[in-house]
C-alpha cells in the first residue's frame, strides 16, 4: 500500500551535491524514522522524530540533517554528498500503543548514488 | 549497545519444508521485536510483531517466538512456498525509558525455496 511514500525513488548525484529525500505518510502516525541500508551492514538508524517539534540523532546522523515540516513529513538531506553515502534509505513511522510501541512501517526506500 | 545476529546467513531448501530461522539480542530491555521480509531491491513489509510481554504471535504459516530473558527469537515457517523466497529481517526496538527509539536490525537470513 502507498501509506508511506518516498521520492525519489532513484537519484544519481555527484560529491559536493545538496540533496533532499522526502518520506510523506498517510497512517497519521506521530513517530517517523530514517534508516539506511548498506549490503552486509543491516539497517542503520540515521535520525529519527517524535513530532513535529522533537527531533533525535540515531546511530550514524553524521553528515545528515532532517526537517519535520509536519505530522506527515520528514525530510533528510545530506548538505555535501560524498561517495560512501551510496545506500539505500528508508523512510519508517510508527505509533505509540500504551506500554509497548506498536509496529513501525517502511516506505519503498529511495536508492540514492553519490558518484 | 544492543547486536542483533542472525542465524543462519543464508537457507536453500526445498519446497514443502518446515523451517527455523533464529534471531538474538545482547540486550533484553526491549519494548518488543519484529520481523520483517524484504525482496531483493524492495521495501520492508512486516510480518509479524511480539510485544515485550509476549511469548509468540501466529500469522497464517508464520509462527515467531520470544524468550525475552534469554535474548532469543524464532520464526517458524510452516509448509515453505517458491514465494517465500526473501531476506528475513529481525529487528529489537530499544526501551525508550530515556527517550532512545528506534529499530536495531539483524543482517538478516537469505532465504531460497527450491521448487
Amino acid at each position: 500500500d502507498a501509506d508511506v511514500t518516498q521520492t525519489p525513488r532513484n537519484r544519481i548525484t555527484k560529491t559536493g551535491k545538496r540533496i533532499m529525500l522526502e518520506c510523506s505518510q498517510t497512517k497519521g502516525h506521530d513517530r517517523m524514522y530514517w534508516y539506511r541500508q548498506d549490503p552486509g551492514l543491516g539497517l542503520q538508524l540515521i535520525y529519527y522524530s517524535f513530532d513535529v517539534k522533537d527531533i533525535n540523532k540515531g546511530e550514524i546522523s553524521d553528515g545528515y540533517s532532517v526537517s519535520r515540516q509536519a505530522q506527515a513529513k520528514f525530510s533528510l538531506s545530506l548538505e555535501s554528498a560524498i561517495p560512501n553515502q551510496t545506500a539505500l534509505y528508508f523512510c519508517a513511522t510508527s505509533d505509540r500503543g500504551g506500554a509497548s510501541y506498536n509496529e513501525q512501517f517502511f516506505g519503498p526506500g529511495t536508492r540514492l548514488t553519490v558518484l | 549497545k544492543q547486536e542483533v545476529t542472525q542465524i543462519p546467513a543464508a537457507l536453500s531448501v526445498p519446497e514443502g519444508e518446515n523451517l527455523v530461522l533464529n534471531c538474538s539480542f545482547t540486550d533484553s530491555a526491549i519494548y518488543n521485536l519484529q520481523w520483517f521480509r524484504q525482496d531483493p531491491g524492495k521495501g520492508l513489509t512486516s510480518l509479524l510483531l511480539i510485544q515485550s510481554s509476549q511469548r509468540e504471535q501466529t500469522s497464517g504459516r508464520l509462527n515467531a517466538s520470544l524468550d525475552k530473558s534469554s535474548g532469543r527469537s524464532t520464526l517458524y515457517i510452516a509448509a515453505s512456498q517458491p514465494g517465500d523466497s526473501a531476506t528475513y529481517l529481525c529487528a529489537v526496538r530499544r526501551y525508550s525509558g530515556g527517550g532512545a527509539d528506534g529499530l536495531t536490525f539483524g543482517k538478516g537470513t537469505h532465504l531460497i525455496i527450491q521448487p
